[in-house]
């Protein structure tokens, strides 16, 4: 099976801090990266699909980076809002395969 | 959003009684998926199907099965429920495995309590 990886596990930021977590996973394995933004109560929602090493994606205020040949993504979040808080997933597409997630850096921004 | 709907939306019931849960979507997506998600563990996926009764196990299948007569219907199924399958239960779908139409879409999820 494999491991993709989350870090930190949770994270608490004050309103209007920018903050950044990473998202690895086995660089022999990349086919795509994705993120979800999942808030309490609801469902997962798609952020983001990246497949090219050195891509960059942006949304808003959120943005991703890839870094494919040694297996790590970062999420930022520019001047963090508490809308914002929610728990964030990486999956891992290694192919003809269900996608792998990691469990997950859960944010939270305080007012 | 995507048209994927559960039902039930929430379920109590009792150690060793069976339990089905219903995903049902009007996307005619290929792929459907049934994940549980528990504090500590997030998403672990039980079952995917990735046809009409082409299904495969995930990484926590013991305990579950599932069936696809229709593409837009897929169900999870507890045999005899245990309270260890407690959980929220997602399902999801995708168009295709492999690149970026592998992008998952979820419904809202079941809550079940197995006392």
């Amino acid at each position: 099976i494999l491991n993709v990886e989350q870090s930190p596990q949770s994270l608490h930021v004050q309103e209007g801090d920018s903050t950044n977590f990473t998202c690895s996973f086995p660089s022999s394995n990349f086919y795509a990266l994705h993120w979800y933004r999942w808030e309490t109560a609801k469902s997962p929602e798609a952020l983001f699909v990246m497949t090219l090493n050195g891509d960059e994606k942006k949304k808003g205020r959120i943005s991703a980076t890839l870094n494919t040949k040694e297996g790590y993504s970062y999420l930022y979040i520019k001047g963090s809002q508490p809308e914002d808080s929610a728990t964030y997933l990486c999956a891992l597409n290694s192919g003809n395969t269900p996608l792998v997630f990691g469990k997950g850096t859960r944010l939270s921004v305080i007012a | 959003d995507a048209g994927i709907t559960q039902s039930p939306r929430h379920k109590v019931t009792e150690t060793g009684t069976p339990v089905t849960l219903r995903c049902h979507q009007t996307e005619n997506h290929r792929y459907m998926y049934w994940y549980r998600q528990d504090p500590g563990h997030g998403l672990r996926l039980i079952h995917y199907s990735y046809g009409v009764k082409d299904t495969d196990k995930g990484e926590v299948s013991d305990g579950y099965s599932v069936s696809r007569s229709k593409t837009e219907d897929f169900l999870l199924t507890l045999e005899s429920a245990t309270s260890s399958q407690t959980s929220v239960y997602f399902c999801a779908i995708s168009q295709k495995a492999g690149g970026s139409q592998e992008t998952q879409y979820f419904g809202p999820g079941t809550r079940l309590l197995v006392l």
